[in-house]
């Protein structure tokens, strides 16, 4: 398996922009994960989905950012319009659920990171 | 709700200095306990982890851990960094259940290590 993929793994975008970020999770894996991590706060949960359902939204920042999962192999978090302060490296993770026993072991991709000027 | 610990946020080591990283939890019932690591540029990557039986975990790379119940500790060890260990490393917790649960992650601990 190629892990999780995610794309781009850079942006940069001007202040007011929309942003969307892409991920696809391991095949098999229940659960999907959207992290933010920045040197001020560390890793971030912004949201978490459970067979494409979205189960926790409690992290997302405010109502700049939505985050959809279609499908089990493909999901976006949008932020519009765009902050500086949105700048970041966003990390997608996928965990198999009851296929790993509940292991809770999340697999992370290789991140986006984020540039608003 | 569960929390994570980590006391050291940068450590500096000198190459086969020995290593040990804080990482205390709070959470009143069973825990799954994890380190993951990320080295500079890249996603975070497990290193090990603890579900039950022994409380001594034996890691890749030659990392070990050793969860302490009575300190609700788990701390990290090894017993000579290398320069390659240069990395950010980061302690999860989730409560152990049948289903699933949220991991908690620590802030991270920033690990230099100079030749």
């Amino acid at each position: 398996d190629a892990g999780v993929i995610q794309s781009p793994r850079h942006e940069v975008t001007e202040m007011g922009q929309e942003v969307t970020l892409r991920c696809k999770p391991i095949s098999g894996h229940d659960y999907l994960f959207w992290y933010r991590q920045t040197m001020m706060r560390g890793l971030e949960l912004l949201i978490y989905f459970n067979n494409n359902v979205p189960i926790d939204d409690s992290g997302m920042p405010e109502d700049r950012f939505s985050a959809k999962m279609p499908n089990a192999s493909f999901s976006t978090l949008k932020i519009q319009p765009s902050e500086p302060r949105d700048s970041a490296v966003y990390f997608c993770a996928s965990s198999p659920g009851l296929a790993g026993g509940y292991s809770n072991e999340q697999f992370f991709g290789p991140g986006t990171r984020l540039t608003v000027l | 709700a569960q929390s994570v610990s980590q006391h050291n946020h940068h450590v500096i080591l000198s190459e086969a200095a020995s290593l040990e990283l804080g990482c205390n939890y709070s959470y009143g019932g069973t825990v799954n306990l994890f380190w993951y690591v990320q080295y500079p540029g890249q996603h975070l990557q497990l290193l090990l982890k603890y579900f039950s039986g022994d409380p001594l975990v034996k890691g890749i790379k030659g990392f070990e851990a050793e969860f302490i119940k009575s300190k609700f500790s788990f701390n990290l060890r090894k017993p000579s960094v290398q320069w390659s260990d240069t990395a950010e490393y980061f302690c999860a917790v989730t409560p152990h259940s049948g289903g699933y649960q949220k991991v908690t992650f620590g802030i991270g601990t920033k690990l230099q290590v100079i030749p």
